[in-house]
C-alpha cells in the first residue's frame, strides 16, 4: 500500500526567503513522485516529477525536489519565496497496484503563506 | 503541452436533479481518466479510474450507482452525478493519463475543475 504524508498543513515564509515543504511517502514499489500546485479555485497544475531517473528534480517556477530512498522523502524546495508562489501544494505519489494499475494517492496538502 | 477540459465550470442544481461534467484531453489520447472530488481547504479524493471501453474502478466508499461514469472514447469521459443533494456540493476535477510515446507513462494531467452546487 502506498500513502502520502505531507508534514506541514501551513507553511508561512517571507517574500524573498526559502521555501521548504516536506513529503514523507511509503510504497512498496519503486514510486513516481509528483509535487502540484494549486492556486485558490483553479486546477492543478504540475511543478515537478520524479520517475527513477535523477534524484534531484528541477521545476518550473524555480523549484526542485530531491528524492531521498533512505529517508522515503520528496521534499520541496525554492531558494527565494515571491508572492505569487502562495498556494495549495500537493505531494503525489503513483505507484502498482496489484491489477497492475498506477493510481495516484495526494497528500492532504500544504498551504503555502508569503508575508511581503 | 497536454490541455485536459472540463464543463461546466460552474453549475448550479436543484436537489434531485441529475448533472453531468465532461472531461476532454485535447490534444492528446488519454486511455486512463482520473475523477477527483474535493472539499474546501481538503485534499483530492480519487472517487474512480476510468478506462477507455470498460467499466470504471471505483474506490471503496464511492456509490457507483450514484456517480456514474463513462469513458466512451479517448478523449472523452463523463461523470454524472445522479439525483444530486446538497451533500454532493463539491469541487469535482478530472485527469488523464497519457496512451502515446512522448509522454512520462505516469503522468496526469488536471483539468481546471467544475464547481457543483446543489441547493
Amino acid at each position: 500500500a502506498q500513502s502520502v504524508t505531507q508534514l506541514d498543513s501551513h507553511v508561512s515564509v517571507s517574500e524573498g526567503t526559502p521555501v521548504l515543504l516536506r513529503c514523507n511517502y511509503s510504497s512498496s514499489y519503486s514510486p513516481s513522485l509528483f509535487w502540484y500546485v494549486q492556486h485558490p479555485n483553479k486546477g492543478l497544475q504540475l511543478l515537478l516529477k520524479y520517475t527513477s531517473a535523477a534524484t534531484l528534480v528541477k521545476g518550473i517556477n524555480g523549484f526542485e525536489a530531491e528524492f531521498k530512498k533512505s529517508e522515503t522523502s520528496f521534499h520541496l524546495t525554492k531558494p527565494s519565496a515571491h508572492m505569487s508562489d502562495a498556494a495549495e501544494y500537493f505531494c503525489v505519489v503513483s505507484d502498482r497496484r496489484s491489477g497492475g494499475s498506477y493510481i495516484p494517492t495526494f497528500g492532504r496538502g500544504t498551504s503555502l503563506i508569503v508575508h511581503p | 503541452g497536454a490541455v485536459v477540459s472540463q464543463h461546466p465550470s460552474r453549475v448550479i442544481c436543484k436537489s434531485g436533479t441529475s448533472v453531468k461534467i465532461e472531461c476532454r484531453s485535447l490534444d492528446f489520447q488519454a486511455t486512463t481518466m482520473f475523477w477527483y472530488r474535493q472539499f474546501p481547504k481538503q485534499s483530492l479524493m480519487l472517487m474512480a479510474t476510468s478506462n477507455e471501453g470498460s467499466k470504471a474502478t471505483y474506490e471503496q466508499g464511492v456509490e457507483k450507482d450514484k456517480f456514474l461514469i463513462n469513458h466512451a472514447s479517448l478523449t472523452l469521459s463523463t461523470l454524472t452525478v445522479t439525483s444530486a443533494h446538497p451533500e454532493d456540493s463539491s469541487f469535482y476535477i478530472c485527469s488523464a493519463r497519457a496512451s502515446a510515446s512522448g509522454f512520462s507513462y505516469n503522468e496526469q494531467f488536471f483539468g481546471p475543475g467544475t464547481r457543483l452546487t446543489v441547493l
